[in-house]
Order: C-alpha cells, then sequence, then structure tokens
C-alpha cells in the first residue's frame, strides 16, 4: 500500500515569492492534517481536513497561508508572500478513522526561503 | 492546553547498553504514541498507549504508559547503530471534535559501537 505522498521534497525560493506543496493522502484516509515542522522541534498542526472541510484551522496564519481540499482526498498548501521565517519542513499526514486515529506522515517538503 | 516534555533530547549511547526516554505530560491525554524519525524521512509510528499500565513492545522497544504519574517511557534494549534516530512523543489533546496530537521536541538518539 503506497503511503503518503507529497512534493516536491525539497524547494528553494526568494522572500516574497509564493510557493505551493501538495499531498496525496494514503487512500481511504478521509481525514488530513498540514503541520510544520521547524529544525530541533517536534511537528506542530496547521491545519487539519475531514474529506474536504477544514475543521481546525486555527493554528494557520491565514494572512499569507491558504490550503484547499478540493473533493476530499488531495490537498495543497500554499504560502504567498513567504518570508524568511518560513524556511521549515512540511508535513502531511492522515489517518482513517478521524482525527483520533494513527496519524500516517509523508517524507515532507523541506522550503528554504532566502 | 496539553503540554510534552521529552527528556533527554540528545541521547548517545554505546552498542549493547540500555537506556530510556521519558515523556511528561501536562494534563490528562486520551492516548500517547511514539513516532521514530530518521534524518530527511517521515515520522513512522511505533507505538500508541491507550491506558493506564499499556505496556507496548516491538524488538529492542518496549513503551508504557503511566497516566497517574502522566509518564511515558520508551526503553531501549541493548542498543544497536540501526535504531539511531530522532524518537518523538506525542499525546491526544483531543476537545469534542477539535484537538490534534501535541508533539514533544524529540529525543535525537546515536548508537555508537
Amino acid at each position: 500500500e503506497a503511503g503518503v505522498v507529497q512534493s516536491p521534497r525539497y524547494k528553494i525560493i526568494e522572500k516574497k515569492q509564493p510557493v505551493a506543496f501538495w499531498c496525496n493522502p494514503i487512500s481511504g484516509h478521509n481525514t488530513l492534517y498540514w503541520y510544520l515542522q521547524n529544525l530541533g522541534q517536534g511537528p506542530e498542526l496547521l491545519i487539519r481536513y475531514e474529506n474536504e472541510e477544514a475543521v481546525d484551522d486555527s493554528q494557520l496564519p491565514k494572512d499569507r497561508f491558504s490550503a484547499e481540499r478540493l473533493k476530499g482526498v488531495d490537498s495543497t498548501l500554499k504560502i504567498q508572500p513567504a518570508e524568511l521565517g518560513d524556511s521549515a519542513v512540511y508535513l502531511c499526514a492522515s489517518s482513517l478513522a478521524g482525527h483520533t486515529d494513527t496519524q500516517y506522515f509523508g517524507p515532507g517538503t523541506r522550503l528554504t526561503v532566502l | 492546553e496539553l503540554k510534552v516534555e521529552q527528556n533527554p533530547l540528545f541521547l548517545s549511547m554505546q552498542e549493547g547498553k540500555n537506556y530510556t526516554i521519558y515523556c511528561n505530560y501536562s494534563t490528562t491525554s486520551d492516548r500517547l504514541y511514539w513516532y521514530r524519525q530518521d534524518p530527511g524521512k517521515s515520522l513512522e509510528s511505533l507505538f500508541v498507549l491507550l491506558s493506564n499500565g499499556a505496556v507496548k513492545q516491538e524488538g529492542r522497544l518496549m513503551a508504557s504508559l503511566d497516566t497517574k504519574a502522566r509518564l511515558s517511557t520508551l526503553h531501549i534494549t541493548a542498543a544497536v547503530h540501526d535504531l539511531s534516530a530522532t524518537y518523538f512523543c506525542a499525546g491526544g489533546d483531543y476537545g469534542g471534535s477539535q484537538g490534534n496530537l501535541i508533539f514533544g521536541k524529540g529525543t535525537k538518539l546515536s548508537v555508537k559501537p
């Protein structure tokens, strides 16, 4: 069974540029998460989807970050414009039976903002 | 709000030795997870502990949960180099339909010959 797929794996951009990350969850997993992981830290939740609905986006900086999950499968996370402090790893995860079920993580996208 | 603290944050071990990683959490948590992360890789779920006194073992790793002490431990027996990785514990902070996993900062384990 394929795991959570993310692309790109690495992205280098200049500040003020836009950037987008894509995630394909494990087949059949209705719950999808985007996390931010800074160096030396644990992941922190940005947004959680149940199917196509964003049910917890309280930690998403909405002035520059946006996300969508059209059709309740793939998801895209966008930053516009990027700032130096956005350099981090962006992780996508999915779970089968809701937000209390085990989460399976993708390999992440490492973003460097210059 | 749930807070999760791990210690130590860095651990250098010799092969064949035993050691324990500690995970303290601040408030009641429905469940406690342990994840492993290799450099540049995704987090891999190791254990989920659901109740007081729960103990799970896989190979050289054993995890336990004491909900009264708000403490989970990950014990490493006779460490081998392949166990070198960063280990995270995460507590479930679920309030109704909201809430999520709260992760500790991770323990970077290095096993040396």
